[in-house]
């Protein structure tokens, strides 16, 4: 059974630089999630998509920050002009509609902004 | 006021011990609530999820609901040292929304 894929798993990038994270869902669950998480808090919801539609934001999402998932399959986050503030690790979950909301996360994307 | 409080800890119990990690939450509607363990530089791991008011046993986990309280409780009995780690509480709030809105989490440190 293939967990959620997450990748790459570490960005070190420039403050002022796009970074871009991929998210692959367990097969056959057709809600994928984004949160982020720093340090000493939990995890905190940014966008959920239901196949490839894109159902609810978080005021967290600023401009900067775009997700898709064109073919309702693999997801990307794009985070633009990044900011050191955005040093996080980023979390991708997913689940079954009729689940009950139980989501299994992925092993995150860690970003560190210089 | 913060949706979902719990006592950062650390707390911290003699190995083979009961912890006790506990939650508040502010949304009465709140309808489902979710225990997820964080072993420190991982992603979190679901192991428990209530719905109803009571006890919901999995192994050495056991989960309580008082929904008229707004607790939601984790007992892990027989504690290892392998159980060390941050317990995050989780909610699904009322209106529909799909977001889980987490706790910061308990530190739980089992001594040997």
């Amino acid at each position: 059974d293939t967990g959620v894929s997450q990748n790459p798993r570490h960005k070190i990038t420039k403050r002022g630089q796009n970074v871009t994270f991929r998210c692959d869902p367990i097969s056959e669950h057709n809600r994928l999630y984004w949160y982020r998480q720093t340090l000493g808090q939990g995890p905190e919801f940014l966008t959920y998509f239901q196949n490839e539609a894109q159902l609810e934001k978080s005021r967290l999402l600023s401009d900067r920050f775009s997700a898709e998932r064109p073919k309702g399959s693999f997801s990307t986050l794009e985070i633009q002009r990044t900011e050191q503030g955005d040093s996080a690790m980023y979390l991708c979950a997913s689940s079954v509609q009729g689940s009950g909301n139980t989501i299994y996360f992925g092993e995150g994307s860690w970003l560190t902004v210089v | 006021q913060k949706e979902v409080e719990q006592n950062s800890g650390p707390l911290s119990v003699p190995e083979g011990a009961i912890a006790s990690l506990n939650c508040t939450y502010s949304d009465r509607g709140s309808q489902s609530f979710f225990w997820y363990r964080q072993y420190s530089g991982k992603s979190p791991e679901l192991i428990m999820f209530i719905y109803s008011n009571g006890d919901k046993e999995d192994g050495r986990f056991t989960a309580q609901l008082n929904k008229a309280s707004q607790y939601v409780s984790l007992l892990i009995r027989d504690s290892q040292p392998s159980d060390s780690a941050t317990y995050l509480c989780a909610v699904t709030p009322q209106g529909g929304s799909e977001k889980l809105v987490f706790g910061k989490g308990t530190k739980l440190t089992v001594n040997p």
